[in-house]
């Protein structure tokens, strides 16, 4: 099925250990998006890629970085994570905003 | 800054009633997005909104989009029980030349009872 693919499901570190969150979209997107969501809270743009080779800062980028490895694959890494990390990560792709956005079905991550 | 503000938050139906989610915002923007949440699930696309006085239906679900008021609503009609789920709007901010960046409302939980 064509759509949002993200790895893994879930995942339980250590405070300090890093990970990189995976995506990848086969809808030929140019534009992908890792968003936050935590407990009561919409979700929050944490970094965006535009197009193939650009990234930028959404709205909660400290702590998190980001790599858009090609067209497909746009990957969220955190360094040392924090218990105020823990959260549910959305990935999701669009190629015309007049259209919407796919979401993925999420990582929920805990940081103990 | 934008700022997205539903109401309510929480809302308990009685199957076959009608209800209506409000959705206001703080600045200009010409894009509305709603969307379902069913729990532990990723979020499904309802409606794009594009412009002033746009509505769109699917099925039970209604949406409106008013700029002039910086107002969306998502009116529930005939509520039954498969329409259970938190509902998001979402405002694109549309700076930076970029998609996507959009500021979501904290969702209304909808429940809706026998």
């Amino acid at each position: 099925n064509a759509g949002v693919t993200q790895t893994p499901k879930f995942q339980v570190l250590k405070t300090g250990q890093s990970m990189t969150l995976q995506c990848a979209q086969d809808m030929n997107h140019n534009s992908m998006y890792w968003y936050r969501q935590d407990p009561g809270m919409g979700l929050r743009l944490i970094y965006y890629s535009a197009s193939e080779g650009t990234t930028d800062k959404g709205e909660v980028p400290n702590g998190y970085n980001v790599s858009r490895l090609n067209k497909r694959e746009f990957s969220l890494r955190l360094e040392s994570a924090a218990p105020s990390q823990t959260s549910v990560y959305f990935c999701a792709s669009s190629e015309d905003r007049n259209y919407g956005y796919t979401f993925g079905s999420g990582t929920r991550l805990t940081v103990v | 800054e934008l700022k997205v503000e539903q109401n309510p938050l929480f809302l308990s139906m009685q199957e076959g009633k009608n209800y209506t989610i409000y959705c206001n915002y703080s600045t200009t923007s010409d894009r509305l997005y709603w969307y379902r949440q069913d729990p532990g699930k990723s979020l499904e696309s309802l409606f794009v909104l594009l412009s002033n006085g746009a509505v769109k239906q699917e099925g039970r679900l209604m949406a409106s989009l008013d700029t002039k008021a910086r107002l969306s609503t998502l009116h529930i009609t005939a509520a039954v029980h498969d329409l259970s789920a938190t509902y998001f709007c979402a405002v694109d901010r549309g700076y930076g030349g970029s998609q996507g960046n959009l500021i979501f409302g904290k969702g209304t939980k909808l429940s809706v009872k026998p």
